[in-house]
């Protein structure tokens, strides 16, 4: 089955400051990459996603990269906020099943 | 839309008692997940349906636990009889098969076992 690994597993960054979160996945037939952000005691909310057959995709301040090659991808927060603190996972799949990452606990200091 | 609607949102229950999580997907999703999450195994995948039938239910933990999904708008996970390790936080997700593998989560189940 899937594999997927998140790095780093925290993350403190200057409100201001860039933020990069990076996931290898094992399984070559995976074409699905989302990124959830998670509150404290809140859901999973998706945030961003990529599929296999592109490379970038940016919504505003976030962006997602996808190496197929290398089987990793990552997510870019520019201009971070404090709002931005959370915890952050990615997952891979194919089909229907995803497997999430072990999450990056991101916090955003004034 | 109402999203996803998990009940109860919270659950404390003394060990052996059979729990009960339930719940709603969003109106014209035909996929639907249960996913556990603690704080030492992450967000694990626990069984997933389509269109009402199981696909995979390889993350089961043991047989104590059992989900069915009766028609599209309804599905319960069931854990009898509940330990204390059962303790974590019980997600629902539902999502489309065809336009996508987005998943939208529920608010979640606190499960507490004393």
């Amino acid at each position: 089955g899937e594999n997927v690994e998140q790095h780093p597993s925290t993350l403190s960054v200057q409100e201001g400051d860039s933020a990069v979160i990076k996931c290898t996945y094992s399984d070559s037939a995976s074409n699905y990459f989302p990124w959830y952000k998670q509150e404290l005691g809140k859901r999973p909310q998706l945030i961003i996603d990529i599929r296999s057959n592109v490379g970038e995709k940016k919504d505003q301040r976030i962006a997602v990269t996808l190496n197929k090659t290398a089987k990793h991808f990552s997510l870019h927060i520019t201009e971070t906020q404090p709002e931005d603190s959370a915890v952050y996972f990615c997952a891979g799949g194919g089909g229907n099943k995803l497997t999430f990452g072990t999450g990056t606990q991101l916090k955003v200091e004034l | 839309d109402a999203g996803v609607i998990q009940s109860p949102r919270h659950e404390v229950t003394e060990m052996g008692q059979e729990v009960t999580l339930r719940c709603k997907p969003i109106s014209g999703h035909n996929s639907l997940f249960w996913y556990r999450q603690t704080m030492m195994r992450g967000l694990e995948l626990l069984i997933y349906f389509n269109n009402n039938v199981p696909i995979d239910d390889s993350g089961m933990p043991e047989d104590r636990f059992s989900a069915k999904m009766p028609n599209a708008s309804f599905s319960t996970l069931k854990i009898q009889p509940s330990e204390p390790r059962d303790s974590a936080v019980y997600f629902c997700a539902s999502g489309r098969t065809l336009g996508g593998n987005e998943q939208f989560f529920g608010p979640g189940t606190r499960l507490t076992v004393l």
